[in-house]
């Protein structure tokens, strides 16, 4: 079964406008990685959030993550139409010597022009 | 382009023949990864490799799949007597990893996507 799932599912929204994805999760990680992918492609990487960490930035994305709550969000800030795809949370357990990715059901982000 | 590549891209076969699939990783990378991915879902983790050696397979479907890496390099994915629930994309994923517990990102293929008949 797989690891997190994400929220909303689809999210629709304007050029410009900023968009927010949601992860939970089970078990405790190593780290937190987000993906995206365009349809019938393969995975890109995006960013990666180590458990000791709380917040990452990368360009355009913001990452935050709380292991308490065993969560993370992911931001696209000014978002345009080439930042429509499917994004995937994915955990690493901590396990000794693991680095599986465990990934989320994903959300469908579409950007309207 | 990941660096990491996958034949075939595409695989029409009717059910109960065999199909085997190629992923070639990044040169370097010690760690290949397995992937299956059914359409509105995640990647669902299959198998693993450290260099040659098969490290995780219980997330095998069913004893009808098997990988293997048999030089640390390139590895194989087959699947003998397929049925139409095996339809699916299949991804590789390659990465390095030199330490216990170092983070590290993998790299996906483009996928194969089998169609069983």
């Amino acid at each position: 079964s797989q690891q997190g799932e994400e929220d909303p599912q689809a999210l629709s929204i304007q050029e410009g406008e900023n968009a927010t994805m949601n992860c939970s999760y089970k078990t405790s990680i190593n780290n937190l990685q987000w993906y995206r992918q365009n349809s019938g492609r393969g995975l890109v990487h995006l960013i990666l959030i180590r458990s000791n960490e709380r917040e990452k930035h990368s360009g355009r994305l913001r990452v935050t993550l709380d292991t308490s709550k065993k969560s993370s969000s992911l931001l696209i800030t000014a978002s345009r139409a080439a930042d429509t795809a499917s994004y995937f949370c994915a955990t690493v357990p901590f396990k000794r010597g693991a680095n599986n990715l465990f990934f989320g059901t994903g959300t469908r982000l579409t950007v309207i022009p | 382009d990941t660096g990491v590549s996958q034949d075939p891209r595409h695989k029409i076969t009717k059910r109960g023949q065999n199909v085997t699939f190629r992923c070639d990783p990044i040169s370097e990378h010690n760690r290949l990864y397995w992937y299956r991915q059914t359409l509105g879902q995640g990647p669902e983790f299959l198998t693993y490799f450290q260099n040659e050696a098969q490290l995780e397979k219980s997330r095998l479907l069913s004893d009808r799949f098997s990988a293997e890496r048999p030089k640390g390099s390139f590895s194989t994915l087959e699947i003998q007597r397929t049925e139409q629930g095996d339809s699916a994309m299949y991804l590789c994923a390659s990465s390095l990893q030199r330490r216990i517990f170092q983070n590290t990102e993998a790299f996906f293929g483009q996928g194969t996507r089998l169609t069983v008949v």
